[in-house]
Parts: structure tokens; sequence; C-alpha cells
């Protein structure tokens, strides 16, 4: 069955550094990756899709990779701010990404220290 | 826009009651999301809707849980009776469409439900 992967221990990173947050999957070929972002007591919010034919993609200080060959895609947090710390989460779609299902991993959670 | 709104925000009910849950989507989104998130489960799809019309439920635990979509505007979660075990946040979420570009999610901002 299609699994996915994410660090389940928190990372813990200084202010001004980058932060590199993995998602791994088993078992298929996704067209596309997304990437969320969760804080405490509130709703997962989108911050990237990235699709199999894309190897990178920035946005402002954010940039995800997506390697179909090693099956993961790296989640970069380049000058990392407090305000940087959550929990994110990498989604991929059930099947043949046709549904609009998404299927989330169980998010990495994120603690950036002044 | 105000965003995919839910209410309660919270509910605290007792075994064996009957809990509502309740999604307004965004204005123009065609497709609707029930999640349950757990620590030990994460985030769960229980069931969702295109155009109003149920697609896909089989992530519904159990008979007891049941959604309808009467309308584009509104949805509901319905568990009876409820259980302990069903304490969880339930989130809604809507898109603009099911596949291809755009289709990421909205999520509102949850049910905290704790069933005694």
């Amino acid at each position: 069955s299609q699994k996915i992967e994410q660090n389940s221990e928190a990372l813990n990173i200084q202010e001004g550094k980058t932060a590199t947050l993995t998602c791994n999957y088993t078992n298929y070929s996704p067209a596309y990756l997304q990437w969320y972002r969760q804080d405490p007591g509130r709703g997962p919010v989108f911050l990237l899709l990235i699709r199999e034919n894309e190897k990178e993609k920035r946005k402002e200080r954010l940039k995800v990779t997506f390697d179909t060959t090693l099956k993961q895609s790296l989640f970069h947090i380049t000058a990392s701010q407090p305000a940087d710390s959550a929990t994110y989460l990498c989604a991929l779609p059930h099947g043949s990404g046709n549904t609009g299902k998404l299927i989330f991993g169980q998010g990495t959670t994120l603690q950036v220290k002044p | 826009d105000a965003g995919v709104i839910q209410s309660p925000r919270h509910e605290v009910t007792e075994m064996g009651q009957e809990v509502t849950l309740r999604c307004k989507p965004i204005s123009g989104h065609n497709s609707l999301f029930w999640y349950r998130q757990t620590m030990m489960r994460g985030l769960e799809l229980l069931i969702y809707f295109n155009n109003n019309v149920p697609i896909d439920d089989s992530g519904m635990p159990e008979d007891r849980f049941s959604a309808k979509m009467p309308n584009a505007s509104f949805s509901t979660l319905k568990i009876q009776p409820s259980e302990p075990r069903d304490s969880a946040v339930y989130f809604c979420a809507s898109s603009p469409r099911l596949s291809g570009g755009r289709n990421e999610q909205f999520f509102g901002p949850g049910t905290r439900l704790t069933v005694l």
C-alpha cells in the first residue's frame, strides 16, 4: 500500500540557519506532491505544490525538491525565523492523482530558537 | 473571503449522544473533504464530495458516521452514537477542483470533539 514517511522527531535549529525536512514515499509514483504548514490549534495551510517533472520549486524563503528516483521530497526553509516554528506536512495524491484525494504524512515539527 | 467555516469549534458530549459537525466551504469551491486528526493516526480522510456528490467514503470508520452535502455551501458530519474513541479534531477542507493544477486544499479551523 502507499506509504508516506516524515521524521517523527522534532527538528530544532537556531534562527538564521536552514531547516531541511524530508518526505519519503513508497509503492507509487505520484504526479505531484504538496507541502502544508500546521500551527497548534489550527488547520493545515497550503504552501507549495511541485509536479513530477519539476526538480525544484521556490517561494520566498521556501524551496522544495522532488526526486522521483529516490522517491523523496526535501523542504527547505532558508534564514529560518522563530515564526517558522510549526508542523510541516507533506501530502501526495492517492492512486493515479486524478481523484483529488490526498494522503498526508504524519508531519515533522520544526522549532526555531532565537 | 472568510475561508472555510466550521462549527462548533469545541464539542464535549457523553458517550451514546449524537454529534453533528458543520462546515461551510469557500464559495466557488467544487470539492469538500472531511478529515479526522489524532496524535496516533495523524490526518485521515473520512469522506469527500465533488459538486455536492459523495465520491469516496472509504475512510468513514463505521456506520455510526454519516456525512451529507445538501447544497454547495453546507455540509454536515454526524456521529451517532458517539464513543470515546471518536475524540479527535475534525477538519473540513475545500478545494477549487479535484485534479490537475490548483487542487490545493483550504482547511477550516477544526472542531475539537471530546466524548466522555
